[in-house]
């Protein structure tokens, strides 16, 4: 079955560091991929997704890139800020009549100033 | 837009006694819902998938008897977990799929529920 597989937590960086948040997946066919962000208190927003073999997917300064070859999906940002903390979770959709998602385990991520 | 709006988002309660989530669309029309368990420093686990005006279907090893799902409306959907025991203390979680957006959820901010 599908799976997605992400780097273990808690990460903790100083403001302007580089991020990278790592992500592996398996799954039949050509899976969407997802990263999705849920700020304290709130519910899992969208952050980027990528449908197809190396389109990149970009918002807020993050990216990743769908790597077919590799199985990956890894979350990059140049300089990261205290208001990107938050926990981020990578996910895939295989199609399907209702899309559903498999989820990651999610990375908590703070950022201190 | 895309809103999506849980409820409550806390709710203690006796063991034994049944407890009803609810989820709201609020800006849109919502033609697949979906609920999550959350367990601490795990993934979400998709508990069942709902399209208004039909039955859920739930996965596996998941208790349809236990965790009732009515979606009534394509603005709302109710989560009921009956006759519930400690073991069910976990977090819930909604989304919502609208038909033009076919692969992106919305999901709301959860529920906390503690069984004592």
């Amino acid at each position: 079955g599908d799976s997605v597989t992400q780097m273990e937590g808690p990460v903790t960086l100083s403001e302007e560091a580089f991020l990278t948040i790592n992500c592996t997946y398996t799954a039949t066919g050509y899976p969407s991929l997802f990263w999705y962000v849920q700020y304290p208190g709130e519910g899992l927003q969208l952050l980027l997704k990528a449908t197809k073999a190396d389109d990149k997917g970009s918002n807020k300064g993050f990216e990743a890139t769908y790597r077919k070859e590799t199985t990956s999906f890894h979350l990059e940002k140049g300089s990261v800020q205290v208001s990107d903390s938050a926990v981020y979770f990578c996910a895939l959709n295989s199609g399907g009549s209702n899309y559903k998602l498999t989820f990651g385990k999610g990375t908590l991520l703070t950022v201190n100033p | 837009g895309a809103v999506v709006s849980q409820h409550p988002s806390w709710v203690i309660c006796k063991s034994g006694t049944s407890v009803k989530i609810e989820c709201r669309s609020l800006d849109f029309q919502a033609t697949t819902m979906f609920w999550y368990r959350q367990f601490p420093k795990q993934s979400l686990m998709l508990m069942a998938t709902s399209n208004e005006g039909s039955k859920a279907t739930y996965e596996q090893g998941v208790e349809k008897d236990k965790f009732l799902i009515n979606h009534a409306s394509l603005t709302l959907s109710t989560l009921t977990v009956t006759s519930a025991h400690p073991e069910d203390s976990s977090f819930y979680i909604c989304s919502a799929r609208r038909g033009l957006t076919k692969n992106i959820q919305y999901f709301g901010a959860g529920t906390r529920l503690s069984v004592l």
